[in-house]
């Protein structure tokens, strides 16, 4: 069974930069895709992106872009969510998925001066 | 991009009601159509797949329809453990889309 265990809660200032861990077990890379997904509390999921198993990344939302990137290593079966410059509205759980059937158990992300 | 809209926002519906919730795409996505179920303080779980097709998991009670930019989740008799919160995703492109949602609560 697919298990993802993302790092944990962030507290990060305006501006600040982060990463995200998502470490899979039993998780195909020649055949699944990863997502993430983020939900600010209270409201509805948002798609962020997708890591391929040939390694291409899609997605990111216009008020991502250029600010985003995912990427993955798979010697350490591990993925990666990098968001740079952060504003108050990234303020959100974050979650890896894969195929958006398995989830991790979110990542708690608060960004506030 | 794909834009998805859901109607309607929310419901207040009783048990053995039939419900039927309305997703639309902005532009053809054939049947790349999912549907979710969220829970509070849970992750989603999905319930339907290529627009039509039941999860494995997924009470029968659910169904789904719909083809090109309007589909349709439909639960045939509303149980009490259904009330939640239901989302559409599509997938026709690689910039995958939610929808915003559509909030199920008790009457």
């Amino acid at each position: 069974q697919v298990q993802l265990v993302q790092s944990g809660a962030e507290v990060k200032n305006p501006g600040a930069s982060l990463t995200i861990s998502c470490k899979t077990s039993a998780f195909d890379f020649t055949t699944n895709f990863m997502h993430w997904v983020r939900q600010a509390r209270g409201q509805g999921l948002e798609w962020i992106g997708l890591v391929s198993p040939w390694g291409e990344v899609a997605g990111y939302p216009p008020e991502l872009q250029g600010r985003v990137r995912l990427t993955r290593d798979t010697s350490t079966s591990t993925f990666y969510m990098e968001l740079s410059n952060l504003r108050p509205d990234d303020t959100a759980t974050y979650y890896c998925s894969r195929d958006v059937l398995d989830w991790g158990q979110g990542t708690l992300l608060t960004v506030s001066s | 991009d794909i834009q998805m809209t859901q109607s309607p926002s929310s419901l207040s519906a009783s048990v053995g009601d039939r419900v039927i919730i309305t997703c639309r795409a902005s532009q053809d996505i054939g049947n790349d159509l999912q549907w979710y179920q969220q829970k509070p303080g849970k992750t989603p779980e999905r319930l339907i797949f290529g627009a039509r097709y039941l999860d494995t998991w997924a009470p029968s009670r659910f169904s789904g329809s719909g083809s090109g930019t309007e589909f349709t989740l439909t639960i045939s008799s509303l149980q009490p453990e259904d009330f939640a919160v239901y989302y559409c995703l599509q997938h026709n492109h690689k910039v995958y889309t939610f929808g915003p949602g559509t909030r199920v609560d008790f009457k």
